[in-house]
């Protein structure tokens, strides 16, 4: 399968612990972006790269949300000190033009 | 602030009905417009998209939008629904400048039954 690849698919945490999720973007796709949705909701956008450069991030980006895209390849995104309301599903993107490939994405439940 | 609508949260149509699902947007200038499709257990997928050109857009599985700029609107349209369309479909749109920031809209869940 070449798509967008996400994991873990699922992560149950508890208030107050660290977690990191890892995205594989479509080979050759030089951009990534993170999204957050809650049930019910269409994704909020996060942050976007380009190559290994960070270019947007979203006020919603607290400083307790880091990501990460070292090489231009792989990308993670770490909450620190996770609380209730990251309770979400973490979607990650990729795209050389204007279509965005999604992954299937991480389900976060912090407990 | 650019935001996006869909009115309808739920809708139920039978099978091999038309369909119809609508989008308004608030923008200064014609944004880039997007419907996306969110299968259960599956990942977003785009359904087509309108930069410029032609007001009426086909895109993939049958559906077609129509950019309306007088009424903000980019609304879905499918002639005849077939069970596996059942799924959440999402509006979004994104700044001329920059396709890399898109605003989704709340979404609609498209329920199909026999």
């Amino acid at each position: 399968d070449t798509g967008v690849s996400q994991n873990p698919r699922h992560k149950i945490t508890k208030r107050g612990q660290n977690v990191t999720f890892r995205c594989d973007p479509i080979s050759e796709h030089n951009r990534l972006y993170w999204y957050r949705q809650t049930l019910g909701q269409g994704p909020e956008f996060l942050t976007y790269f380009q190559n290994e450069a960070q270019l947007e991030k979203s006020r919603l980006l607290s400083d307790r949300f880091s990501a990460e895209r070292p090489k231009g390849s792989f990308s993670t995104l770490e909450i620190q000190r996770t609380e209730q309301g990251d309770s979400a599903m973490y979607l990650c993107a990729s795209g050389r033009t204007e279509e965005a490939f999604f992954g299937q994405g991480t389900r976060l439940t912090v407990v | 602030a650019q935001s996006v609508t869909q009115p309808d949260i739920h809708i139920t149509v039978s099978e091999g009905a038309s369909l119809e699902l609508r989008c308004n947007y608030s923008y200064g200038a014609t944004p880039y417009l997007f419907w996306y499709v969110q299968s259960p257990g599956q990942g977003l997928q785009l359904l087509l998209k309108y930069f410029s050109g032609d007001t009426l857009v086909q895109g993939i599985k049958g559906f077609e939008a129509e950019f309306k700029r007088s009424q903000s609107s980019f609304n879905l349209r499918k002639p005849s629904v077939h069970w596996s369309d059942a799924a959440e479909y999402f509006c979004a749109v994104a700044p001329p400048t920059s396709y890399d920031k898109v605003i989704f809209g709340p979404g609609t869940s498209l329920s199909v039954i026999p």
